[in-house]
């Protein structure tokens, strides 16, 4: 089962903070994380193992509700350069890691 | 992080001949390996799962006569598109994981991508 990335498209002027959900109407082992800008590649972000995980590094953080089957992506300060499409990836047991992905957030940063 | 690249990066070819794409992990043993394949604004389809040694386990839909996976070393895998048509253009991306060592939590790196081009 897909998840559900919300919203689908988001455009921020630089300096400002945005929010990305990702939901799952299965039970989750791990999220992850991944921004891909046009042409390229998926980068990995974070991953968000089972257990109410938080996670960041610069101004970009993550944080897992397993109960709640959903994890969201905190951009603060957003800059030029995290323009790109934003992807969760699922996986919903250990060891296998095989990943769902959402359909994707679009995220837009201008001067 | 770890390092995976593809090659080629683009490849053009006629309809109804066969296309190999590599998938190498450059710094790290990678157990687990996948084939995704994207098209244009959407999202990343999971094709296949290809582990070291053994079969590769194909997604519901995916012929695998047709994309032919072979996973010999620790640090490569191909896709063989074989007999391609239009349809098969996309864009072709692998990753590469390492479940069983303790360097890595279970990410997923991916290469660089591979453009597919079937005239």
């Amino acid at each position: 089962q897909q998840p559900v990335q919300s919203p689908q498209a988001v455009i921020l002027r630089e300096g400002e903070d945005a929010v990305i959900n990702c939901s799952s109407s299965k039970a989750l082992y791990s999220v992850h994380w991944y921004r891909q800008k046009h042409g390229e590649a998926p980068v990995f972000l974070m991953i968000l193992l089972k257990g109410g995980e938080q996670k960041g590094h610069d101004k970009i953080s993550a944080s897992f509700n397993e109960k709640k089957q959903q994890s969201s992506l905190y951009l603060t300060a957003s800059q030029l350069s995290y323009s790109g499409t934003y992807f969760c990836g699922t996986a919903t047991q250990g060891g296998s890691e095989k990943l769902v992905f959402g359909k994707g957030t679009k995220l837009t940063v201008n001067p | 992080g770890a390092v995976v690249s593809q090659h080629p990066s683009w490849v053009i070819c006629k309809s109804g001949t066969s296309v190999k794409i590599e998938c190498r992990s450059l710094d790290f043993q990678a157990t687990t390996m996948f084939w995704y394949r994207q098209f244009p604004k959407q999202s990343l389809m999971l094709m296949a799962t290809s582990n070291e040694g053994s079969k590769a386990t194909y997604e519901q839909g995916v012929e695998k006569d047709k994309f032919l996976i072979n996973h010999a070393s620790l640090t490569l895998s191909t896709l063989t598109v074989t007999s391609a048509h239009p349809e098969d253009s996309s864009f072709y991306i692998c990753s590469a994981t390492d479940l069983a060592g303790a360097k890595f939590h279970n990410e997923q790196f991916f290469g660089p991508g591979t453009r597919l081009t079937v005239l």
